[in-house]
């Protein structure tokens, strides 16, 4: 079964210092992987998410993560957070389609990074 | 365009009452995911479903839970005789027939309080 493990249940920061939080998964295969955000009170967002390809991928608001096979993870990243960035972060990954089943499409999340950016 | 459409925000309820929860995919979704997150914990797959079938209810509560995609209208999730520990928010996803290298759309949820 997959499961994602997210490192930091809650991270505060200054405004303006770099972010990176952690985000492990483990799924014997080949796997889609996002990250979405939940402001206070709103649905969530999908930050970035990889299918293929290029190993380091952009987001939205200056965002990015880079998937690393070798260590099964997928880091979020931003190099100067904002106050306007304090939400809820959640990792998410589902198999890829050609896995087939009834699993697919499914996302499994991480228990969630709460991120609180002090101004 | 809209996107995926829950209502009510917020619903509650008395022990024993019963939760409905609506959900209205994005145009032209017919597949619809719905997800519960209990206070302190990251959010859990409850069902998967498409029009007027249900392809995957692993995450589903054997007991007073049900969920339907009809033809017509929006997906409904049901919670018989609620208890304090259905007290969470509902979310409800959807995607496109076609969902190969896109991802699922979110609603703002339900926020589900069970007094």
């Amino acid at each position: 079964a997959q499961s994602v493990s997210q490192h930091n249940h809650h991270v505060i920061l200054s405004e303006a210092a770099s972010l990176e939080l952690g985000c492990n998964y483990s799924y014997g295969g080949t796997v889609n992987l996002f990250w979405y955000v939940q402001y206070p009170g709103q649905h969530l967002q999908l930050l970035l998410k990889y299918f293929s390809g290029d190993p380091l991928v952009k987001g939205i608001k200056g965002f990015e993560a880079e998937f690393i096979k070798s260590k099964f993870s997928f880091n979020l990243r931003k190099p100067s957070v904002q106050w306007s960035d304090t939400a809820e972060y959640f990792c998410a990954v589902t198999p890829p389609h050609n896995a087939g089943g009834t699993s697919y499409g499914k996302l499994t999340f991480g228990q969630g990074t709460i991120l609180t950016v002090h101004p | 365009n809209a996107g995926v459409m829950q209502n009510p925000r917020h619903l509650v309820r008395r022990r024993g009452q019963e939760a409905r929860l609506r959900c209205s995919p994005m145009k032209g979704h017919s597949h619809v995911y719905w997800y519960r997150q209990l206070p302190e914990e990251g959010l859990k797959f409850m069902v998967y479903l498409q029009k007027e079938n249900i392809i995957d209810e692993s995450g589903m509560p054997k007991e007073r839970f049900s969920a339907e995609f009809p033809k017509e209208g929006p997906s409904i999730l049901r919670i018989q005789q609620v208890v304090r520990g259905d007290s969470a928010a509902y979310f409800c996803a959807s995607s496109p027939v076609r969902a190969l290298g896109t991802e699922a759309f979110f609603g703002q949820g339900t926020r589900l309080t069970v007094v």
